[in-house]
Formats: structure tokens, sequence, C-alpha cells
């Protein structure tokens, strides 16, 4: 099955800098890469998503880059805020599956 | 929309007890799973239903039972709870296989003592 790692288990940032997370997948197959936010105390919840037949996507301060040769693929927030911090999960689906894969999550701290 | 709902939000329950965690959504998704989250174990999936009518093993099944009661509501049923099932459980629905995202209720916070 497929396998998704995700680095760093934790990041810690000054507000106004830049954070980027990375994910790792094993199946060349996977075509859907979404990203989830949790805040404390709540459910995931889809902030940014790419498919395999795009690079790059952005949504204002956060972006995703995909590179489907090396089966990875990053998240992106620049200008970060105290309001960014939360657990920040990828996950990797194939397109026929109704099953994601998901990494075992980032905690991201943003400093004031 | 209320989106997905859970309930209980909490619950303490003794070793061997019994008890339904209840999810429904109201966005007619075909969709439904059931995961529980862990510290450093990110979200495991115990069952799914892909449609009304079925329903099938995620990767942490053992201990649990589920029931696709309906389109809207898939219940979750601890038959005799243990410590090691201890943990946040979180009810997702999703439109269709393929791309459709998944979304999350609020999670119900469990404690076996």
């Amino acid at each position: 099955g497929e396998n998704v790692e995700q680095h760093p288990s934790t990041l810690s940032v000054q507000e106004g800098d830049s954070a980027v997370i990375k994910c790792t997948y094993s199946d060349s197959a996977s075509n859907y890469f979404p990203w989830y936010k949790q805040e404390l105390g709540k459910g995931p919840q889809l902030i940014i998503d790419i498919r395999s037949n795009v690079g790059e996507k952005k949504d204002q301060r956060i972006a995703v880059t995909l590179n489907k040769t090396a089966k990875h693929f990053s998240l992106h927030i620049t200008e970060t805020q105290p309001e960014d911090s939360a657990v920040y999960f990828c996950a990797v689906r194939e397109g026929g599956s109704y099953i994601p894969t998901f990494g075992r999550g980032t905690s991201l701290i943003v400093h004031p | 929309n209320a989106g997905v709902t859970q309930t209980p939000k909490f619950q303490v329950l003794k070793t061997g007890q019994s008890m339904t965690l209840q999810c429904a959504q109201d966005m007619n998704h075909n969709s439904m799973y059931w995961y529980r989250q862990d510290p450093g174990m990110g979200l495991r999936l115990i069952y799914y239903s892909a449609s009304e009518g079925t329903t099938d093993k995620g990767e942490v099944p053992n201990g649990y039972n589920v029931s696709r009661l309906n389109k809207r509501e898939f219940s979750l049923r601890l038959e005799s709870a243990a410590p090691s099932q201890t943990s946040v459980y979180f009810c997702a629905s999703s439109g269709a296989r393929g791309y459709y995202e998944q979304y999350f209720g609020p999670g119900t916070r469990l404690t076996v003592t």
C-alpha cells in the first residue's frame, strides 16, 4: 500500500518567516494531494490541494508544489502569522480510491 | 449547513462498557469514514462506507463495528471498551471516490479507564 512520510514533525518559526513542510509518497499511481490544517480541539480542514497534472498551486499566502518524478510535494506558507499555528497533515490519494493515506502531521508554531 | 456533526463530544468509559458514537452529515455525500487520532500517529482509518449499504474495514478495525444507518448517518460502536481505545475519534464524509475532499466532524474525545 501507499506509504507517506511527512517532515518535519515540529516546526517553530518567527512571525513573518516562511514555513515549508514536505511529504514523500511511494505509489506512482497517486494523483491527488490535499493538505489539511487542524486547529486545537477541532477536526482537520482542507486548506489546499493539487492534482497530478499540475506542478504548483497558490492561494494567497499558501502554496503547494508537486514533483511527481521524485514523488514528493510540499506546503509553503509565507508571511506566517500566529493564527497559522496548528497541526498540518498531508494526504495522498489514488484517483480511483475512496481512501487517502495521511502523513503523521507537522506541528507548526508561529511565535509573535 | 451543519456539515458533519458528531455526538458526544466527550465520553469516559470503564473497561468492558459499550457505547456508540454517532455521526451525521447534511451534504448529501456518498462516502463516510471513521478515524482515530493518537499522538504522533496521525489519522488512522477504522472503517469506511463507500456508499449507503456498504461498509469496509480500514487499517485498525479490531474492537469496533459500524452501521451505515442511511445516507446521512454512520455510527461507530465499541462493544467492550479497552484502555487502548482511548483516543480522539473523527468522522468524515466525501462526495465520491476520486478527488473529492473529505469534510471532518469536530471529534469525540474518548477515555477508557
